[in-house]
C-alpha cells in the first residue's frame, strides 16, 4: 500500500543534542512538508520541498534543518538551537498542482528530557 | 496572511444526531479546502477535498460545503456515531503557493 512512513513514533532528546526525524513516501509525490503541532495550536509549517534538492522555509523554520536528496525522503533535523522542541511532528506529501490534496504520516512525538 | 478559525472548539452530542462543524478563513484566494480527522496521538486522515470551483463534496455520511467569497466552509455529519469522535481540522490551500493553513480544530465527542 502507498503511504507516508514516519519514524520513530516516539523520540527522546537530551538538551543540546540534534535529532533527525525520518519521513519516507512511496506515493510518487513531488512535494513534501513538515508541520509541528502543539496542544491548543494549529499545525504550523516548518519546511517544505517541491522538488529534489530544493526546499523553502515555512513559518517556524528557526532551529530546524532539512534535506531533499531523494524524491521519496525528506528528513527533518531538530537542532540544539530549537528552544522548545517538545512537540508532535507531522510529515505530509502531495502532487504539485492545485487539484490534489495532502497525505499525512502518523507523526513523531519528540520529548526533550 | 491566511488565518483559519473553527467554531466551536469542542462539541458533545448524543449518538444519532446530525451536526455541523464550521470553518472560516480570511483570504478567499484559495485553490481548494481539505477537511481532516485526527484521533488522539495520531496523524491526519483526509476526509474531503473540495475545489474552489465546487460548492459541495460528499462522502458517505459526510458533506462539505464551500462558500469561497464569504470565506466559509462547513462539514455536515449525518447520523453521528461514537466512532466519529475525533478532532476535525479544516485547511484551505492558498492561491499562489502549495501550502495549507490549519485552524485549531473542533474536538467532537459523540455520546453513546
Amino acid at each position: 500500500d502507498g503511504g507516508i512512513t514516519q519514524s520513530p513514533k516516539y523520540l527522546f532528546r537530551k538538551e543540546g543534542q540534534n535529532v533527525t526525524l525520518s519521513c519516507e513516501q512511496n506515493l510518487n509525490h513531488d512535494a513534501m512538508y513538515w508541520y509541528r503541532q502543539d496542544p491548543g495550536q494549529g499545525l504550523r509549517l516548518i519546511y517544505y520541498s517541491q522538488i529534489v534538492n530544493d526546499f523553502q522555509k515555512g513559518d517556524i523554520a528557526e532551529g530546524y534543518s532539512v534535506s531533499r536528496e531523494k524524491k521519496e525522503s525528506f528528513p527533518l533535523t531538530v537542532t540544539s538551537a530549537q528552544k522548545n522542541p517538545t512537540a508532535f511532528y507531522l510529515c505530509a506529501s502531495s502532487i504539485t498542482g492545485t487539484v490534489y490534496g495532502y497525505t499525512f504520516g502518523s507523526g513523531t512525538r519528540l520529548t526533550v528530557v | 496572511k491566511q488565518e483559519v478559525t473553527q467554531i466551536p472548539a469542542a462539541l458533545s452530542v448524543p449518538e444519532g444526531e446530525n451536526l455541523v462543524l464550521n470553518c472560516s478563513f480570511t483570504d478567499s484566494a484559495i485553490y481548494n479546502l481539505q477537511w481532516f480527522r485526527q484521533d488522539p496521538g495520531k496523524g491526519l486522515t483526509s476526509l474531503l477535498l473540495i475545489q474552489s470551483s465546487q460548492r459541495e463534496q460528499t462522502s458517505g455520511r459526510l458533506n462539505a460545503s464551500l462558500d469561497k467569497s464569504s470565506g466559509r466552509s462547513t462539514l455536515y455529519i449525518a447520523a453521528s456515531q461514537p466512532g466519529d469522535s475525533a478532532t476535525y481540522l479544516c485547511a484551505p490551500r492558498d492561491f499562489g503557493n502549495e501550502k495549507l493553513t490549519f485552524g485549531t480544530g473542533t474536538r467532537l465527542t459523540i455520546i453513546p
